[in-house]
């Protein structure tokens, strides 16, 4: 099946500083890729779908100019917290699909502190 | 607005027997859906699906049930297996809206040998 990586997989930063989350299709060219976000106990919650090539388009509520995404080629996407504060802390998951796949495939996840 | 909710936080179920989970959405817009599989600290791995013209969906193990008009979909896992442990989520979304998903606050299934 189509592999989905994420890196780092845990970092912990301090507050004020900003953190790049790098997701690579490993196996297919990833037309959109999406990021999501999920709190303890709670359901993935949709941050931003990323097209390759455009900008992305976030959902309401998700501030764009403190999580930047940029979707350089078809297999890579980067998700950069800026300005990092405790809040921030949670688990970040991308996911990746190809045209006629309806199936997203996603990354492992990445673990952020901001201590 | 939670647009896809799974009403059951947890689920236990005997070794052998039927684990059923169940999602409800309130878009009736929608029509696909997906159910995932997740470990802890580990990305969702797909299951199953369903498009809305369908059903049942049968994969091995793994029945999706979608009753349209109530907005209901289920998942049937016969016979559970302990590794079948796990976070089940259920997602929905629209063919033509870029393949965007709404997901479930997930079930826990303990599968007890």
């Amino acid at each position: 099946g189509a592999v989905v990586s994420q890196h780092p997989s845990r970092v912990i930063c301090k507050s004020g500083t900003s953190v790049k989350i790098e997701c690579r299709s490993l196996d297919f060219q990833a037309t959109t890729m999406f990021w999501y976000r999920q709190f303890p106990k709670k359901s993935l919650m949709l941050m931003a779908t990323s097209n390759e090539g455009s900008k992305a388009t976030y959902e309401q509520g998700v501030e764009k100019d403190k999580f930047l995404i940029n979707h350089a080629s078809l297999t890579l996407s980067t998700l950069t917290v800026t300005s990092a504060h405790p809040e921030d802390s949670s688990f970040y998951i991308c996911s990746a699909i190809s045209g006629g796949l309806y199936e997203q495939y996603f990354g492992p996840g990445t673990r952020l502190t901001v201590t | 607005d939670q647009q896809v909710k799974q009403n059951s936080p947890s689920l236990s179920v005997q070794e052998g027997r039927i684990s059923i989970l169940n999602c409800d959405y309130t878009n009736s817009m929608f029509d696909y859906f997906l159910w995932y599989k997740k470990y802890p600290a580990e990305g969702p791995t797909f299951l199953i699906s369903i498009s809305s013209i369908k059903d049942k969906n049968e994969d091995g193990r793994f029945t999706v049930f979608l009753n349209k008009s109530a907005k209901h979909l289920s998942l049937h896992i016969v016979p559970s297996q302990p590794g079948d442990s796990a976070v089940y989520f259920c997602a929905a979304g629209r063919y033509n809206t870029g393949n965007q998903f709404y997901f479930g606050t997930g079930t826990s299934l303990t599968v007890i040998p």
